[in-house]
């Protein structure tokens, strides 16, 4: 069946480290995007991709980067990781609906914590 | 910037009782998608509305869309404890993205 993975699930890091979070799907969806979880404040957009090698900043893309060099994988990199980007991820894909619903699946989620 | 206002944002409610969810955004959008999420898990998709007046259902939950007054209403009819969960509503924007609202925790008690 297809899926959406993400790795690691639960990540432990220092400030000022270089961190990657990987997601991968297997629908051969176009579009992926990444999201952060806080309370109080829902979802929120980081970076979004339309295809390989398309890139895009979302609401709060500072100190996040993503590059896409295939369909299946968009990995998130936390430059210098700082204290309030403690969070949960979440993944997600859609296959770019040309008019139709353009639902987004969300893989399992990664809990980063930085000390 | 557009702005998606859920509320209530806590819900505490008594099983066989019915209640609404509602979501309000400050855009034109014609696509608003309900998710929902357990603790400590990924967010399941519930519905997707379309164009004005789309309701869509499934179980005890009622899903409705009015694009004119920039609503959704999410129905809960006689609760039961498993739908104890967080329900979040998305808008749709140009080129699938999606605002999400803070949520609404919503806890059904025996």
């Amino acid at each position: 069946d297809a899926e959406i993975t993400q790795s690691p699930r639960h990540k432990i890091t220092e400030t000022g480290r270089q961190v990657t979070l990987a997601c991968h799907q297997t629908w051969n969806h176009n579009n992926m995007f990444w999201y952060r979880q806080d309370l109080g404040h829902g979802l929120r957009l980081i970076h979004y991709s339309y295809g390989v090698h398309d890139t895009n900043k979302g609401e709060v893309s500072d100190g996040y980067s993503v590059s896409r060099s295939n369909t299946e994988d968009l990995p998130l990199t936390l430059e210098s990781a700082a204290s309030s980007q403690t969070s949960v991820y979440f993944c997600a894909s859609s296959e770019f609906g040309q008019g139709a619903a353009d639902t987004q699946y969300f893989g399992p989620g990664t809990r980063l914590t930085v000390l | 910037e557009l702005k998606v206002e859920q509320n209530p944002l806590f819900l505490s409610m008594q099983e066989g009782k019915n209640y609404t969810i509602y979501c309000n955004y400050s855009t034109t959008s014609d696509r608003l998608y309900w998710y929902r999420q357990d603790p400590g898990k990924s967010l399941e998709s519930l519905f997707v509305l379309l164009s004005n007046g789309a309701v869509k259902q499934e179980g005890r939950l009622m899903a409705s869309l009015d694009t004119k007054a920039r609503l959704s209403t999410l129905h809960i009819t006689a609760a039961v404890h498993d739908l104890s969960a967080t329900y979040f509503c998305a808008v749709e924007t140009s080129g699938s993205r999606l605002t999400f609202g803070e949520g609404t925790q919503l806890t059904v008690n025996p």
